[in-house]
């Protein structure tokens, strides 16, 4: 069975600093791994995935993550933040070939400050 | 494109009372589709997936049933709701290998 831990339940940033969030996955088996954002009240939107080829992916506004194979890690970074990437991200798992089922950690809130 | 709907947006019922929750997704045929729940400050919990009309999977033991009853709707429903079914539903459909989500239903159960 795979399973996600996301090290940092919060994570308090200035604007426009650096910001990493901590994902590591746990599987026997190979995966695939995302991220996804969540605003207030909303549902949750597709940030990044990592399905196969080059291990860092980018998002279009900024933020990146790379797939550590041997630190079974995927962990979320952003050079310089702003207000509005305030919110709850989640990474998941999901291993290859099965029904799509994801596996979720348990959440990171990003409180980006003035 | 494809797009996905859920309503209610919010719901308050009492203790005992019946749960209906629509998801309707448009412009994809024959998805896999997924109902999660989000407790407060919890992360997400699959609750059921379903991979064609009338396949239903369960994946946590519960007060909740779904039911796929088209290829492109799926419904999540309970006979008596308990204080415990209060969180935020969300509805997701699979492309490929990630999920794209709906809006959510806020249940709130008194």
């Amino acid at each position: 069975a795979q399973s996600v831990t996301q090290l940092d339940s919060q994570v308090p940033v200035f604007e426009e600093a650096p910001v990493e969030l901590r994902c590591n996955y746990s599987s026997s088996v190979s995966v695939y791994l995302f991220w996804y954002v969540q605003y207030p009240n909303q549902g949750l939107q597709l940030l990044l995935k990592y399905l196969s080829g080059s291990t860092l992916v980018e998002s279009i506004n900024g933020f990146e993550a790379e797939f550590n194979k041997s630190q079974t890690s995927f962990h979320l970074r952003k050079p310089s933040v702003h207000i509005s990437d305030t919110a709850e991200y989640f990474c998941a798992v999901t291993r290859r070939g099965n029904t799509g089922k994801l596996i979720f950690g348990q959440g990171t809130t990003l409180q980006v400050k003035p | 494109s494809q797009t996905i709907h859920q309503w209610p947006a919010t719901l308050v019922q009492p203790v005992g009372s019946p749960l209906s929750l629509e998801c309707t997704v448009e412009g994809t045929s024959n998805p896999n589709l997924y109902w999660y729940r989000q407790a407060a400050g919890r992360g997400l919990q699959l609750l059921f997936y379903s991979v064609g009309i009338g396949q239903i999977s369960s994946e946590v033991p519960q007060n909740l049933s779904a039911s796929r009853p088209q290829d492109r709707q799926f419904i999540l429903s309970s006979k008596k709701l308990l204080l415990s079914d209060s969180g935020f539903y969300l509805c997701a459909w699979r492309q490929s290998y990630e999920q794209y989500f709906g809006p959510g239903t806020r249940l709130t159960v008194t």
